[in-house]
């Protein structure tokens, strides 16, 4: 079965600094990757995606992420983080070879300081 | 405009009842979710369903029930069988079947059960 791990729980960045999320999945066939971003007492919010093709993904917001096939990773990036970036980020994850189902990390709650 | 409205948002029930949440889509979609959301453990699955009249279960369908009868409806009631009832509950809608089309959330219903 697919999974995501996003291995810190919380991402502190200073305003304007560069921002990293990571996240590294498992997927029997080629994956199909996700990142979404979560206000509180909100939906999820579709940030991009990755089907096929450029390993560069470029989305809403500024925010970017990159694919890494040999590392199996997927990192959310943006290049000067804002205030109102602060928010829980997720990856989520599904099987390329058909099976429906979404499998999401923990999520990382991030905190950008003014 | 477009979108999932789910329904009510915040929601108190005492233990031992049944509660149905509400969850209408207007944006055409096959494809419809529900995920249940707690503190550090990210969406879990309860159920999916994929066309009018018939929906499968997700990773945690136990205490739960759905219907489709309508396209744009998928209502979620939590039975008295749900032994830890009280989380965020999150309805998605999806326009496609398969695995390349991201999903769409609501902004979610706060359960509370005492």
């Amino acid at each position: 079965a697919q999974s995501v791990a996003q291995p810190e729980d919380q991402v502190n960045v200073a305003e304007g600094n560069p921002l990293t999320v990571k996240c590294t999945y498992s997927v029997s066939g080629n994956p199909y990757l996700f990142w979404y971003v979560q206000y509180p007492n909100r939906g999820l919010q579709f940030l991009l995606k990755y089907i096929t093709g450029d390993n560069l993904v470029k989305g809403s917001y500024g925010f970017e992420a990159e694919f890494n096939k040999s590392q199996t990773s997927f990192h959310l990036k943006k290049p000067s983080a804002l205030v109102s970036d602060s928010a829980l980020y997720f990856c989520a994850v599904r099987d390329g070879r058909g099976n429906n189902r979404l499998a999401f990390g923990k999520g990382n709650q991030v905190v950008v300081i003014p | 405009d477009g979108g999932i409205t789910q329904s009510p948002k915040y929601l108190f029930r005492k233990e031992g009842q049944n509660v149905t949440l509400s969850c209408e889509q207007n944006l055409n979609h096959d494809a419809m979710y529900w995920y249940r959301q707690d503190p550090g453990q990210g969406l879990r699955l309860i159920y999916y369903s994929q066309i009018v009249n018939d929906f499968q279960k997700g990773d945690i369908a136990e205490g739960y029930s759905v219907s489709r009868e309508k396209k744009e409806s998928f209502p979620l009631t939590v039975t008295s069988a749900q032994k830890n009832p009280t989380a965020f509950y999150l309805c998605a809608s999806s326009e496609d079947q398969g695995a390349v089309a991201p999903l769409h959330f609501g902004n979610g219903t706060r359960l509370t059960v005492t």
